[in-house]
């Protein structure tokens, strides 16, 4: 098994849908993120959990909802998104957030909001 | 404003030759500096980093050089090869003061390695 796996790797869903994207880690870490990536962007940190604690969300939209049940697995709630919400998503895990450790990504959820 | 700059969208090498892919920070409280490679339909992947308190990290083909008085970061790649073509990544962490040790991303530089 890879070590950061995410469902489903494609996303088609209409502005008025409900759909969540999730995340597994197997590398028994205790930080995890949700980065975005757009086009011709750099990647944007969007939530930070640390022991299923959220300790950073970097002024996301509400329309997007992060879960951390336990730390090996990570969701992302999406809910009346925008055609400008189309973008790459990708999940990672790190050892903690403090301390200079490199994150682990998975293979990203491609979203496209139609 | 972007806090991790790459400026160069692309870079096209020869097989064999010296890559050289350039980063460049605005941040002075960054202090640990990470690249990372990415393949199409895949996640980055984590390559090579270095500490401020370094100026070169070497790993077998790739090397990372850091210039703290310039805010810049290089990553030489040699020699490189065919499989190394992929979009790089430099990223930057440090203390900001929230506890938490989050990565700042440049938006890539696509490299081309002709065989």
């Amino acid at each position: 098994e890879t070590g950061v796996t995410q469902t489903p790797r494609h996303l088609v869903m209409g502005m008025t849908n409900k759909k969540s994207l999730k995340c597994e880690q197997h590398l028994g870490h205790n930080a995890m993120y949700w980065y975005k990536q757009s086009a011709k962007k750099p990647l944007e940190l969007m939530f930070v959990y640390s022991l299923e604690e959220r300790v950073e969300n970097n002024s996301v939209p509400s329309r997007f909802s992060p879960e951390c049940p336990n730390s090996s697995h990570l969701f992302l709630h999406l809910h009346t998104l925008q055609p400008e919400d189309s973008a790459l998503y990708l999940c990672a895990s790190s050892q903690d957030v403090q301390g200079y450790t490199e994150a682990f990504f998975g293979q990203g959820t491609r979203l496209t909001v139609v | 404003d972007q806090q991790v700059k790459q400026n160069s969208p692309s870079l096209s090498v020869q097989e064999g030759r010296i890559s050289i892919l350039n980063c460049d920070y605005t941040n002075s409280m960054f202090d640990y500096f990470l690249w990372y490679k990415k393949y199409p339909a895949e996640g980055p992947t984590f390559l090579i980093s270095i500490s401020s308190i370094k100026d070169k990290n070497e790993d077998g083909r790739f090397t990372v050089f850091l210039n703290k008085s310039a805010k810049h970061l290089s990553l030489h790649i040699v020699p490189s090869q065919p499989g190394d073509s992929a979009v790089y990544f430099c990223a930057a962490s440090g203390q900001d003061g929230g506890a938490t040790n989050k990565l700042i991303f440049g938006t890539g530089t696509l490299l081309a390695v002709q065989p």
